[in-house]
């Protein structure tokens, strides 16, 4: 039972490069997340997921794009990568919304991104 | 405006110093209160949830409780292994569970 796992785990890319950020659920989770985490700022949602098939966007979408077309796979996608989305990206999955006495949200080791 | 801040930003505390770590919210009708830890170079790790004010839960050094308003994660005689940055958050009042985060406290224990 590995958990939440993150691929790559560093990756540095040029500016207007683009690339996809794999996350995998072994826990049969049906709601699943992607966060951003910057220094001051805390984690910041980009999108998230309730179910395979469906995406929705979160705080801070914009030059991100995401896939769930598998129930254990979230992927997420930079088309045009830019300096201002250099962080440190974080997945989380649940099985339940959190709140409510529902699931609390697994997150998975990271992603170190830096865009030159 | 759902909202979590967390206080101080930085602790340091000699081994043995008991302390607490502040998370005030504010959100329309809470929903649950989640405290993670997080060490360096790793992703956050469930440590408690609470629901409602009066709550409190343990777990070795750490006890965590919750008012109308905040919440407060009580470090008793850390140790040196203590050591991370604390993070809080809330699920925001829309749905899809997702949660708002505070800053974080990173605390340093000193041998």
């Amino acid at each position: 039972n590995a958990g939440v796992t993150q691929t790559p785990k560093f990756r540095v890319l040029k500016t207007g490069q683009s690339m996809t950020l794999l996350c995998a659920q072994d826990m049969n989770h049906e709601y699943m997340y992607w966060y951003r985490q910057d220094p001051g700022m805390g984690l910041r949602l980009i999108h998230y997921s309730v179910g395979e098939g469906t995406t929705a966007k979160g705080e801070v979408p914009d030059g991100y794009n995401v896939s769930r077309l598998k129930k254990q796979n979230f992927l997420l996608g930079l088309e045009s990568a830019a300096p201002s989305q250099t962080s440190v990206y974080f997945c989380a999955s649940s099985y339940e919304p959190t709140g409510d006495s529902g699931d609390t949200q697994y997150f998975g080791p990271g992603t170190r991104l830096t865009v030159l | 405006e759902d909202q979590v801040t967390q206080s101080p930003e930085a602790l340091r505390l000699q081994e043995g110093e008991s302390s607490s770590l502040n998370c005030s919210y504010t959100v329309s009708g809470l929903r649950g209160l989640f405290w993670y830890r997080q060490d360096p170079g790793k992703g956050p790790e469930f440590l408690f949830t609470l629901y409602s004010a009066g709550e409190e839960k343990e777990k070795e050094r750490l006890k965590a409780t919750l008012t109308k308003k905040e919440s407060f994660l009580h470090i008793t005689a850390p140790k040196p292994e203590d050591s991370a940055t604390y993070l809080c958050a809330v699920p925001g009042s829309n749905q899809g569970g997702k949660l708002i985060f505070g800053q974080g406290t990173e605390l340093s224990v000193k041998p």
